[in-house]
């Protein structure tokens, strides 16, 4: 059974960097579509992008310019860097894994809750 | 890109049926039949309840049901039961190659 497991950060100050690394288990990282997708408090889901297990990526428009998404296979993780966070980012993270056609969402992590305060 | 449009709240009595719409543009589900359905409890992984606009993965329920009309897809809840009541989310590949998700419905079981 595929699970995914993000880190837990917790809380990260305004302006700084927040970084997630979701560990995969139960299956190989070396093929499908590996997404991160957050929801802030009261809102709902926001995907922020995906990277494919060759390392392309794909972000979403609005979160591009601050956003890097890698892979690192040999340790069956994926990770998530934003950049200048504010409080606009609070939100739960989570990760998760596209299905074979890579048309939807199979596998999500339980997702973790990421705080920027200072 | 804009999220998908769905209606904030829905509510039916147990065993009724209830319809919540997922619309969206000629650049998302209007172009693609990439359009899936996640129900969502809170404090839980979302779950995947519809895939390419109205299959059913292994395990759920064949109480839902999806369809897409143009631009606007449907998630099908009939025969409702208390433990259906959570937040349902529809999503879309986009023709940038990225993916949209609706703003959500909250499906209260009366």
């Amino acid at each position: 059974q595929v699970q995914l497991q993000e880190s837990r950060p917790g809380l990260v100050k305004p302006s700084e960097t927040l970084s997630l690394t979701c560990t995969v288990s139960g299956g190989s990282i070396s093929t499908y579509y590996w997404s991160w997708i957050r929801q802030p408090p009261g809102k709902g889901l926001e995907w922020i992008g995906y990277i494919y297990y060759s390392g392309s990526t794909k972000y979403n428009p609005s979160l591009k310019s601050r956003v890097t998404i890698s892979v690192e296979t040999s340790k069956s993780q994926f990770s998530l860097k934003l950049r200048s966070v504010t409080a606009a980012d609070t939100a739960v993270y989570y990760c998760a894994r596209s299905s074979d056609s890579g048309s939807y969402f199979l596998h999500w992590g339980q997702g973790t809750l990421v705080t920027v305060s200072s | 890109q804009s999220a998908l449009t769905q209606p904030a709240s829905v509510s039916g009595s147990p065993g009724q049926s209830i319809t919540i719409s997922c619309t969206g543009t000629s650049s998302d589900l209007g172009t693609y039949n990439y359009v899936s359905w996640y129900q969502h409890h809170p404090g839980k992984a979302p779950k995947l309840m519809i895939y390419d606009v109205s299959n059913r993965p292994s395990g759920v329920s064949n109480r839902f049901s999806g369809s897409k009309s143009g631009n606007t897809a449907s998630l099908t809840i009939s025969g409702l039961q208390a433990e259906d009541e959570a937040d349902y989310y529809c999503s879309s590949y986009t023709t940038s190659s990225t993916w949209v998700f609706g703003g959500g419905t909250k499906l209260t079981v009366l």
